[in-house]
């Protein structure tokens, strides 16, 4: 199976900071990635699908870039509602794996 | 609208099975793959398994491998997990999902709300 890493495990951020979350995949993916948002006792929502495209809805200051093992999800502006816990989550093959999680707190 | 809505969880003890039912509606059932992804209480999400649209493809993660079997009714647009020789790690919130396409893995695009199991003496 395809193991997913992400980093940081965690991070706190002030509104209005610009937000990296990175995710590394143990082989070469393509494009094939989406991320996630979760807030709690909620289900997780898709933000971006096939590495860098924006789902319907979501606000254009989530961005996300890379292929092949390396991408990266990027915030450009935090607010407040966006404070969560993002996963990645790889659909290039079964089984489909998700990355470990990043929370972003408040400062 | 795409809605799917779970059903089927409770307390079991272990060594015992129990049916989950995910119930889809605002989109063409048969068109889409699906997926039953699990997270245990404070923990990250984990894939369980995955059925495509015609049902003839099935999948499932090493952990539940054996154990588990995932299944789907055109007729009802409903979407199964049969699961068996419960463990404690078992214990956590099913979702159903919606993959976006219909046979090879494809981003999953909807989820569920989710049913709790809990698998405990």
């Amino acid at each position: 199976a395809i193991q997913m890493t992400q980093s940081p495990s965690s991070l706190s951020a002030s509104v209005g900071d610009r937000v990296t979350i990175t995710c590394r995949a143990s082989q070469g993916i393509r494009n094939d990635l989406g991320w996630y948002q979760q807030k709690p006792g909620k289900a997780p929502k898709l933000l971006i699908y096939d590495a860098s495209s924006l789902h319907s809805g979501v606000p254009s200051r989530f961005s996300g870039s890379g292929s092949g093992t390396d991408f990266t999800l990027t915030i450009s502006s935090l607010q407040p509602e966006d404070f969560a816990t993002y996963y990645c989550l790889q659909d290039y093959s079964y089984p489909l794996t998700f990355g470990p999680g990043t929370k972003v707190d408040i400062k | 609208e795409v809605q799917l809505l779970e059903s089927g969880g409770g307390l079991v003890q272990p060594g015992g099975s129990l049916r989950l039912s995910c119930a889809a509606s605002g989109f063409t059932f048969s068109s889409s793959a699906m997926s039953w992804v699990r997270q245990a209480p404070g923990k990250g999400l984990e894939w369980v398994s995955g059925i495509s649209g015609g049902g003839d493809s099935t999948y499932y993660a090493d952990s539940v491998k054996g154990r588990f079997s995932i299944s789907r009714d055109h007729s009802t647009n409903t979407l199964y997990l049969q699961m068996n020789t419960l463990r404690a790690d078992d214990t956590a919130l099913y979702y159903c999902a919606r993959e976006a396409g219909y046979s090879s893995a494809d981003k999953i695009d909807y989820w569920g709300q989710g049913t709790l199991v809990t698998v405990s003496s």
